[in-house]
């Protein structure tokens, strides 16, 4: 069975700071990865994901994510936080021979003035 | 492109009452649908997921049911609701292959007295 583990509930740093988001997962299979960033009382929206090819994928609004096969992370990065970032951040995974997309518990991201 | 739709946005409901909520997609052909939902501080926990008319998967056990009438229609439906049905409902569609991302709709955030 396929797992999503997002270290850190909530994450707090200042605006124009490094952001870090970590997520490991667990697959017996080649996994599909995703990040979703959902803004308050709204649906979740796709950020970027990785599939096959180049390890490091750039996704919307300025972030990044790699996909770390030996450490079975897919952690989700952006060099300097903008006080829109603020929202809450899933990490997810799905792979070929499943039809579920399965979703981590979510990192809630504060950004200070 | 897909467009989600779901209603209603909000809905107080009392305990023992019925439930019924709709997701309609637009803009695409045999999606597989998801329900998620989404309770305070527990992340994304999916619900049921069909891959076409008629096929339903549960993930959980459950007073909730789930059912797919037409190709890009699910309806979420409860006969009687719990405390713990509370949260917020997410309705979710995904084009034919697995590395294709979900797209989510707006959400209905249902709250039971």
């Amino acid at each position: 069975a396929q797992s999503v583990t997002q270290l850190g509930s909530h994450v707090s740093v200042s605006e124009g700071a490094l952001v870090l988001l970590r997520c490991n997962y667990s697959s017996s299979v080649p996994p599909y990865l995703f990040w979703y960033v959902q803004y308050p009382n709204q649906g979740l929206q796709l950020l970027l994901k990785y599939t096959t090819g180049a390890t490091l994928v750039k996704g919307i609004n300025g972030f990044e994510a790699e996909f770390k096969k030996s450490e079975t992370s897919f952690h989700l990065t952006k060099p300097s936080a903008h006080m829109s970032d603020a929202a809450e951040y899933f990490c997810a995974v799905t792979s070929d021979n499943t039809d579920k997309l399965i979703f981590g518990t979510g990192t809630r991201l504060q950004v200070f003035p | 492109s897909q467009t989600i739709h779901q209603w209603p946005a909000t809905l107080v409901q009392p305990v023992g009452s019925p439930l019924s909520l709709e997701c309609t997609v637009e803009g695409t052909s045999n999606p597989n649908l998801y329900w998620y939902r989404q309770a305070a501080g527990r992340g994304l926990q999916l619900l049921f997921y069909s891959v076409g008319i008629g096929q339903i998967s549960s993930e959980v056990p459950q007073n909730l049911s789930a059912s797919r009438p037409q190709d890009r229609q699910f309806i979420l439906s409860s006969k009687k609701l719990l405390l713990s049905d509370s949260g917020f409902y997410l309705c979710a569609c995904q084009e034919g292959t697995d590395d294709s991302p979900l797209h989510f709709g707006n959400g209905t955030r249902l709250t039971v007295t």
